[in-house]
Formats: structure tokens, sequence, C-alpha cells
């Protein structure tokens, strides 16, 4: 059964960069899947970040752009966020997760548990 | 792009229906046939209940159903139990390699 667990820093401080990094364990990175990092900020809503083909493509929510990079290390079928220039709205539960339909995201399944990033001096 | 509209809160009494909206665009919703609907429980990561629509994973409850008319999205839960309390996000493919989320929506059983 495949399973996602992220891990990193869960405190950076303001203009920092946010590295938070994804394991895939019962499967590996591979097929017409996106991996795909979503948060959640306390009390809020999901918001999509982006995502990352077994190719390498990336692709990004235009929220985020210009800060964002998503990266892929297919050796330790890892995925990797970094996220620069935090501010303490930056403050969030990142999730790691596997979308199917390739581009479409049409079923974002499974999650990783989130990790809890607090962006404080 | 805008997050998907949805009503922040629903609720019913056990074995009741609740259905909730999911509005969005005919750049988002209303443009593709790739809607999804998940269950997020207090401090637990998000489940995938309907996907593509109206399709239902394995494992998730006949009870829960999805459709789609114009740009507007509904899940509805049927038979409402307790464990059905919690909160739901709609999620679109909105074109251009771009996904959106809902505002999310809190259901409580009465």
């Amino acid at each position: 059964q495949l399973q996602l667990q992220e891990s990193g820093s869960g405190l950076v401080k303001p203009s920092q960069t946010l590295s938070l990094t994804c394991t895939v364990s019962g499967g590996s990175i591979s097929g017409s899947y996106s991996w795909s990092w979503i948060r959640q900020s306390p009390g809020k809503g999901l918001e999509w970040i982006g995502y990352i083909y077994d190719t390498g493509s990336a692709y990004y929510s235009p929220f985020f752009r210009s800060r964002v990079t998503i990266s892929l290390d297919r050796s330790k079928d890892q995925f990797s966020l970094k996220l620069s220039s935090v501010t303490a709205a930056d403050t969030a539960v990142y999730y790691c997760a596997r979308a199917s339909g390739y581009y479409t995201g049409s079923r974002i399944d499974p999650w990783g548990q989130g990790i809890l990033v607090i962006v404080s001096s | 792009q805008s997050a998907l509209t949805q009503p922040p809160s629903a609720s019913g009494s056990p074995g009741q229906s609740v259905t909730i909206s999911c509005t969005g665009t005919s750049s988002d919703v209303g443009g593709y046939n790739y809607v999804s609907w998940y269950q997020q429980h207090p401090g637990k990561a998000p489940k995938v209940m309907i996907y593509e629509v109206s399709k239902r994973p394995s494992g998730v409850p006949d009870r829960f159903s999805g459709s789609k008319s114009g740009n507007t999205a509904s899940l509805t839960v049927s038979g409402l139990q307790a464990e059905d309390e919690a909160d739901y996000y709609c999620s679109s493919y909105a074109g251009s390699n771009n996904w959106v989320f809902g505002t999310g929506t809190k259901v409580s059983v009465l």
C-alpha cells in the first residue's frame, strides 16, 4: 500500500526558505501521477501549491509560482518543496499527496499525514 | 484562480440527507469532469470520497454520491451517520495544469 510521509523543519524564520521532503514507500515515484504539495493554514481551507511528474516537469499554482520549487529524487523515491521568502502567512500544515489523472488532479489519494510549519522569528 | 464557493456549513439529523454545493465557473467546474470531493476529520489528512464528478473509490460507502450541473457540483450524503460529521472540500481541474479547491463545508450531524 502506497504511503507518503512529509519531513523537514517545523520552524522557519521570516524571509527564509521553507524546505520539505516527501518520502514515498510501498511503491515508487512513477507512472501517470502528479506528485503534489497542498497546504492548509490554521482553521482555513486547502490550497494547492504545485506538483511534479516522474519526468521532472513541475507545475505551480499562480499564487506561489514566483517563490516555489518542487523537485524530484527518483533514486530515493522522494520529492521536495522549497518555498522562499516566507512570512507568517505561510504558517500551515503542508501535505504531500499523489494525484491520479496526470495533469487533471482528478483523484488525490493517498495523502501524507501532514507537517505543521510555523513561520516565526 | 479563485477558490470554488461552498456553503460554510450544512447539517442534518441521523438518517437524513445533506447536499453540499461547489460553485465555480466555466473555466473549472463547468469546463471539465474532474471534480473531486474530500472528507477531513479534525487533525487528519483529507480522504477522497468522490472523483471525476460521480465515481466512488472502493471502500467509500454508497451513501456518498456526486453530480454536476453547469458550473455547480454537488455532494450528497444520504442516511447521515455520526461519523460523517467532518469538513468537506471540493476540488476541480482549472485548465492549464492548474487545480483549485473549494472553500470547505462543515457538516454537522444533529
